[in-house]
């Protein structure tokens, strides 16, 4: 079975400090892969995601995720933080088998950024 | 364009009352379903999804079940509430197929209250 762990479950950073969030998921076959974001009193909204090429994307608002799949993982970064930047951010992993396509969510990292 | 309908965005049941949420999904066509449900701290938490009419996986087992009774329709139901079942529901749907973009879009939830 599939399961995505995020193991920062509370981060707490400084203006214009470097982001990096965990993610690690667990299943041997393809898998596409994603981080959604989701803003105090707003709904989920896509940040950015990896199906196939390069391992490196380049979401929206400067976000970028890396995807190692030695390592089963696809941190979530970011240069330098802003204070609107303070969300709950949610990896997540869709299982990609045929007939059988399961997105699955890891339980979030609540992020604050202190101005 | 797609859009996706989730009713009703807030509800107040007693115990032991019957639930019935529904979602619909416009401008697509077999499209992958899901119920999720968020809790402070848990994450998105996968309920239920379906590949088709009437193709139904249940990933926790509890007092909740769910119906596809059209392509594009998916009802989450109990037949009797527990104070455990309140939370923040939230159906989303995919496109389906090996190697499509399969990113989730969410409705806009429904807050159910059990008292």
């Amino acid at each position: 079975a599939q399961s995505v762990s995020q193991h920062n479950h509370h981060v707490i950073l400084s203006e214009a400090a470097s982001l990096e969030l965990g993610c690690n998921y667990s299943y041997g076959g393809t898998v596409n892969l994603f981080w959604y974001v989701q803003y105090p009193g707003q709904h989920l909204q896509l940040l950015l995601k990896y199906f196939s090429g390069d391992p490196l994307v380049k979401g929206i608002k400067g976000f970028e995720a890396e995807f190692i799949k030695s390592k089963f993982s696809f941190n979530l970064r970011k240069p330098s933080v802003q204070w609107s930047d303070t969300a709950e951010y949610f990896c997540a992993v869709n299982a990609i088998n045929f007939g059988n396509e399961k997105l699955t969510f890891g339980t979030g990292t609540r992020l604050t950024i202190i101005p | 364009s797609q859009t996706i309908h989730q009713w009703p965005a807030t509800l107040v049941q007693p115990v032991g009352s019957p639930l019935s949420l529904e979602c619909t999904v416009e401008g697509t066509s077999n499209p992958n379903l899901y119920w999720y449900r968020q809790a402070a701290g848990r994450g998105l938490q996968l309920l239920f999804y379906s590949v088709g009419i009437g193709q139904i996986s249940s990933e926790v087992p509890q007092n909740l079940s769910a119906s596809r009774p059209q392509d594009r329709q998916f009802i989450l139901s109990s037949k009797k509430l527990l104070l455990s079942d309140s939370g923040f529901y939230l159906c989303a749907w995919s496109h389906r197929g090996r190697g499509s973009n399969t990113e989730a879009f969410f409705g806009q939830g429904t807050r159910l209250t059990v008292v």
